[in-house]
């Protein structure tokens, strides 16, 4: 079964410090995956959006990066704001003539002044 | 340029009652997406329409639900009866590509419409 997965569920910390957050899924056949961000009461917002053959791409101070063949990304944040309290999501596309978007739960990231 | 919109914001309804959302795509967006998604979890497909085609409403419970796009443009949901359980966010979303995920085309997410059954 398809299935994405992250962790940790929730995070706290501290204003100006780093985290990373972690994406692992059994999606196949592999397509992209993509990192929302969604503010509470809001739609998600796109951050990022990797293929097979891309390893990381960037959008400001959030990292994204990919392992194929391990099949798990992780999204890090650097130097992080109060405005980053948001969730923050994984969807992997599968390439079957189905084209799913599969969506993972979330990591919920609380930053603290 | 206008994102998607979605109207209303918050819906208020008894059980039994039934209740209709509205979306606005981007303009120019082939694909339309209606999700649904509950606290803490991550948006659940419901219906995925090419223009004014339903090209994925497996996930759809059709018998209470049902959908429209009828000139590819905007799009209704409506669920009818509503049940206890329907209580959700329902988000709508688009993409300029003719509909294919697997292109690397950004999906925008109108802000939703939080639905309450009492």
């Amino acid at each position: 079964k398809n299935q994405v997965e992250q962790s940790p569920q929730s995070l706290i910390i501290l204003e100006g410090k780093n985290c990373t957050l972690q994406c692992n899924y059994t999606v196949s056949p592999f397509s992209n995956l993509r990192w929302y961000k969604q503010d509470t009461g809001r739609g998600p917002v796109s951050l990022t959006i990797m293929t097979f053959s891309e390893n990381t791409k960037s959008n400001g101070r959030y990292t994204a990066t990919l392992d194929a063949d391990t099949k798990q990304s992780s999204l890090h944040i650097t130097a992080s704001q109060l405005s980053d309290s948001a969730s923050y999501i994984c969807v992997v596309s599968e390439a079957s003539g189905t084209y799913k978007y599969i969506f993972g739960t979330g990591t919920r990231l609380k930053v603290l002044a | 340029e206008a994102g998607v919109v979605q109207s209303p914001r918050y819906k208020i309804i008894e059980k039994k009652q039934p209740v209709a959302f509205w979306c606005n795509p981007i303009s120019g967006h082939n694909t339309l997406y209606w999700y649904r998604q509950n606290l803490g979890q991550g948006p659940e497909l419901l219906i995925r329409y090419e223009n004014e085609e339903a090209v994925d409403d497996s996930q759809l419970p059709k018998d209470r639900f049902s959908a429209e796009r009828l000139k590819g443009v905007d799009s209704t949901l409506k669920i009818q009866p509503a049940e206890l359980g329907d209580s959700a966010v329902y988000l709508c979303a688009s993409t300029g590509l003719a509909g294919k995920p697997f292109s690397t085309d950004t999906q925008y997410f109108g802000p939703g419409t939080r639905l309450t059954v009492l």
